[in-house]
């Protein structure tokens, strides 16, 4: 069974610095990961994917996440993050055979000014 | 394109009591899927349809029913609700023509469900 690992419930970062959303796979065959973002009272936005290719891969509102298949990671992150990039953050995961999209839990990412 | 519609936006049911939540995408997506996120948790499939008349169990499909006789709607049924169903319930839509996970799904607003 596939399944999905976000460590961490909240993230505080200030705004300008740097910010990681981590994310933590398991899958049978070849991952296709997922970031998506969640505003208050509204549905599920895309973020970024990756399929295959380059390891980095860049998505919108300046995030990128890059992929690492030896530690079966795919972490979120920023360069400088804004205030308005507060919101719920949720990675998932499907195999190469088709399966179901699987989600994790998400993580509440708080950008203090 | 107005993307993936949900009606109502919230609702209270009494235990026991049945009701549709409605689901419409204009993007003549084939694909199309019914989720639902309760509290600290992340998204569960209840059901998909690869495209109008074909269904799918997903994974927490008890309690609940879906049809699709076009490829715009997607309504989901609970015929009697229980607390557990509390949650809040969101449609998704994706253009597929492969492998099923590949495609960006793309989200609805949500509907919030209160069984009481």
């Amino acid at each position: 069974a596939q399944s999905v690992a976000q460590p961490e419930d909240q993230v505080n970062v200030a705004e300008g610095n740097p910010l990681t959303v981590k994310c933590t796979y398991s899958v049978s065959g070849n991952p296709y990961l997922f970031w998506y973002v969640q505003y208050p009272n509204r549905g599920l936005q895309f973020l970024l994917k990756y399929i295959t290719g380059d390891n980095l891969v860049k998505g919108s509102y300046g995030f990128e996440a890059e992929f690492n298949k030896s530690q079966t990671s795919f972490h979120l992150k920023k360069p400088s993050a804004l205030v308005s990039d507060s919101a719920l953050y949720f990675c998932a995961v499907s195999d190469n055979a088709g399966n179901m999209l699987t989600f994790g839990g998400g993580t509440r990412l708080m950008v203090k000014p | 394109n107005a993307g993936v519609t949900q009606t109502p936006k919230f609702r209270i049911l009494k235990i026991g009591q049945s009701m549709t939540l409605q689901c419409a995408q204009d993007m003549n997506h084939n694909y199309m899927y019914w989720y639902r996120q309760d509290p600290g948790m992340g998204l569960k499939l209840i059901y998909y349809s690869v495209g109008a008349g074909i269904t799918d169990k997903g994974e927490v499909p008890n309690g609940y029913n879906v049809s699709r006789s076009t490829t715009e709607y997607f309504p989901l049924r609970l015929e009697l609700a229980a607390p557990s169903q509390t949650s809040v319930y969101f449609c998704a839509s994706s253009l597929t023509s492969g492998r099923l996970q590949q495609e960006t799904q793309y989200f609805g607003p949500g509907t919030r469900l209160l069984v009481l």
